[in-house]
């Protein structure tokens, strides 16, 4: 069980340049979400999706674009890098659950736009 | 939205000391996740608490879930130097259509001198 995948690790992009982050999870879960984490602002959450065919908006969209076409994947899109979104991105998936979604995080990836 | 704010940014400790931080909300939450993230790593869940009042253990580290539903704590008890890293608390409405949507205080930073 390998849990939630990310790939690549690290990127570096220049301003105008356009790229796919991919998050695999093997533990079927429902619910999947991307974050960015930047120092001293914790982690903001980009996008979700509760099913495959689904996604939302989170609290920073902009920018970005996702897809989940399949259930065990979640994808990324800057489609026009800036440098502004030099970030650390972290993938998270969970179940659904009344009682509390735990979410598990990937190792993350580390996007650098110069 | 919703705030967290986490308690204290750092603490610098001698190994066998014991540590305490917490996390308060401007609103309620009816589930607290804490997480640790290593250097280069994804966030690590270590407690999940669902029910105000809630005092739970996971080894050297325990939580509770405070009774007004507003903040969370956490206490790390005869510290050792892989208990360095960044500790966070996460609040969460689950069920309906929360999604199971975390909000992220800013975290913790944890140095333990040997």
């Amino acid at each position: 069980n390998a849990g939630v995948t990310q790939t690549p690790k690290f990127r570096v992009l220049k301003t105008g340049q356009s790229m796919t982050l991919l998050c695999a999870q093997d533990m079927n879960h429902e619910y999947m979400y991307w974050y960015r984490q930047d120092p001293g602002m914790g982690l903001r959450l980009i996008h979700y999706s509760v099913g495959e065919g689904t996604t939302a908006k989170g609290e920073v969209p902009d920018g970005y674009n996702v897809s989940r076409l399949k259930k065990q994947n979640f994808l990324l899109g800057l489609e026009s890098a800036a440098p502004s979104q030099t970030s650390v991105y972290f993938c998270a998936s969970s179940s659904h659950r009344d009682r509390g979604n735990e979410q598990y995080f990937g190792p993350g990836t580390r996007l650098t736009v110069t | 939205g919703q705030q967290l704010n986490q308690s204290p940014q750092s603490m610098f400790i001698q190994e066998g000391e014991d540590v305490s931080m917490n996390c308060t909300s401007s609103s309620i939450f009816n589930t607290w996740l804490w997480y640790k993230q290593d250097p280069g790593e994804g966030p690590v869940l270590l407690i999940a608490l669902y029910k105000a009042g809630e005092l739970t253990s996971n080894g050297r580290l325990t939580a509770q879930f405070g009774i007004t539903r507003k903040d969370s704590f956490l206490n790390i008890s005869a510290s050792i130097p892989s208990d360095v890293g960044i500790y966070f608390c996460a609040g969460q409405n689950a069920g309906g259509t929360s999604y199971g949507k975390l909000t992220f205080g800013q975290g913790t930073i944890l140095t333990v001198h040997p």
